[in-house]
């Protein structure tokens, strides 16, 4: 694979369900980004990994949210107790890393519905 | 906080005519600037960047954008568009001392009349 793939691509809960949605980066890259593409907010950053350092979870909206990111590569988005206000398609992107000029390379999205 | 504004949210030219999508970023220091292009289903693509140098920077599919400080603006241009350029194009700000994490406008979807 030489792009970044998210799984599932759909995915439909039910209020009150926790899910977990799935980026596989490009392989080498140690940046790894999520953001939410929602009807009326546009685009927003929700949490970046880079290599070993602290995540930033400054774009994290509520509690409920979560991330995590093993060896490295995979990483995993977590909703707990979703609401209906969290229906977005969400994005994974990853860099290179060491270099603002680098660009980040999204992957194809997760559509989350909520009902 | 940095931030970016597209006014329009909706444009539609006819096919060979030329295009000019407009960008508003709101940041302290010398930003970094982006265009990216979804079309329907699909991820986001990288049109273009701007980091420092020559304001007139050119991207891929024959699209182009000036950056003018003096405006605090990043406008996509193409002058001659293509049915296959329908599509929603974003502007994003960037800064290196927020991790590189884009602050994206809120997008523009581009209709082109056969």
């Amino acid at each position: 694979g030489a792009g970044v793939s998210q799984s599932p691509s759909n995915k439909v809960t039910e209020k009150g369900k926790d899910v977990e949605l799935r980026c596989d980066p490009i392989s080498g890259h140690t940046a790894l980004y999520w953001y939410r593409q929602s009807l009326g907010q546009g685009l927003e950053f929700l949490i970046y990994f880079q290599g070993n350092s602290a995540p930033d979870k400054s774009g994290l909206p509520s509690d409920r949210f979560s991330a995590e990111r093993t060896g490295g590569s995979v990483s995993t988005l977590t909703i707990q107790r979703t609401q209906q206000e969290d229906s977005a398609v969400y994005l994974c992107a990853s860099k290179i890393g060491g270099g603002s000029y680098n660009e980040q390379f999204f992957g194809p999205g997760t559509r989350l519905t909520v009902l | 906080a940095q931030s970016v504004t597209q006014p329009d949210i909706h444009i539609t030219v006819s096919e060979g005519a030329s295009l000019e999508l407009r960008c508003n970023y709101s940041y302290g220091a010398t930003p970094y600037l982006f265009w990216y292009v979804q079309s329907p289903g699909q991820g986001l693509q990288l049109l273009l960047k701007y980091f420092s140098g020559d304001t007139l920077v050119q991207g891929i599919k024959g699209f182009e954008a000036e950056f003018k400080r003096s405006q605090s603006s990043f406008n996509l241009r193409k002058p001659s568009v293509h049915w296959s350029d329908a599509a929603e194009y974003f502007c994003a700000v960037g800064a290196k001392s927020s991790g590189d994490k884009l602050t994206f406008g809120t997008g523009t979807r581009l209709a082109v009349r056969p």
